[in-house]
């Protein structure tokens, strides 16, 4: 079975500093790793796909298969990123998405 | 993309009850997917939910406690049967536009409280 791991709910950092969201899964095959963000009062959207390799609003994130993991990067934290992130994988073949627990980031200016 | 509707957006609920939530779309999609946000959870994927077809329910959801309706490539209901207070959440229509891309769309959730 498939398991995402976020294993911070939540995460403060200041305006201008670096920030991490970690993201650790379970799969025995070769997955397809997802974020999602929810900003507030807004419905949850993609942010970005590991297979596109792009940044998306100073966002990048690295699939590390050694350490099965997935973290969320940006090097200078605006305070519109602050948002409910979610974590998803999706196995080879499949269909459905298995989301993380999400980790509520807060800018603070 | 897709703009995806839902109805009712909250509602509150006598236990024993059963409320249906609708979800409609602007576009013609296969793939529709039920989950379900409990307070201070992820989400869950109750079923997926394809034109044509009987839904395929996730283990632990079955379709006594949950029917799905899909009668067009457009719209999709989920019925929350015979309510108890553990089915209060948030439940979200979500849809895929490409083949097998992982890119969901969401609804904005119905947020049901169940007294």
């Amino acid at each position: 079975a498939q398991r995402v791991t976020q294993p911070e709910k939540l995460l403060s950092v200041f305006k201008g500093a670096p920030v991490e969201l970690k993201c650790n899964y379970s799969y025995s095959g070769s997955p397809e790793l997802f974020w999602y963000v929810q900003y507030s009062r807004q419905r949850l959207q993609l942010l970005l796909r590991h297979i596109s390799r792009e940044s998306i609003k100073g966002f990048t994130a690295d699939l590390n298969k050694g350490e099965t993991s997935f973290h969320l990067k940006k090097p200078f934290a605006q305070e519109e990123d602050s948002a409910m992130y979610y974590c998803a994988l999706k196995a080879r073949g499949a269909q459905k998405l298995v989301f993380g627990q999400g980790t509520r980031l807060t800018i603070n200016p | 993309s897709a703009v995806i509707s839902q109805k009712p957006s909250r509602d509150i609920c006598q236990r024993g009850t059963s409320l249906t939530i609708q979800c409609q779309v602007d576009s013609q999609v296969t793939m529709m997917f039920w989950y379900r946000q409990q307070p201070g959870q992820s989400l869950t994927l109750i079923a997926t939910a394809n034109q044509g077809s009987e839904a395929t329910y996730e283990s632990g959801f079955v379709i006594d406690k949950f029917p799905i309706s899909r009668p067009n490539l457009t719209f999709s209901t989920l019925t929350v049967s015979n309510m108890s207070p553990e089915d209060s959440s948030i439940y979200l229509c979500s849809v895929e536009t490409g083949w097998n891309t992982g890119e969901l769309f969401f609804g904005e959730g119905s947020r049901l409280t169940v007294l």
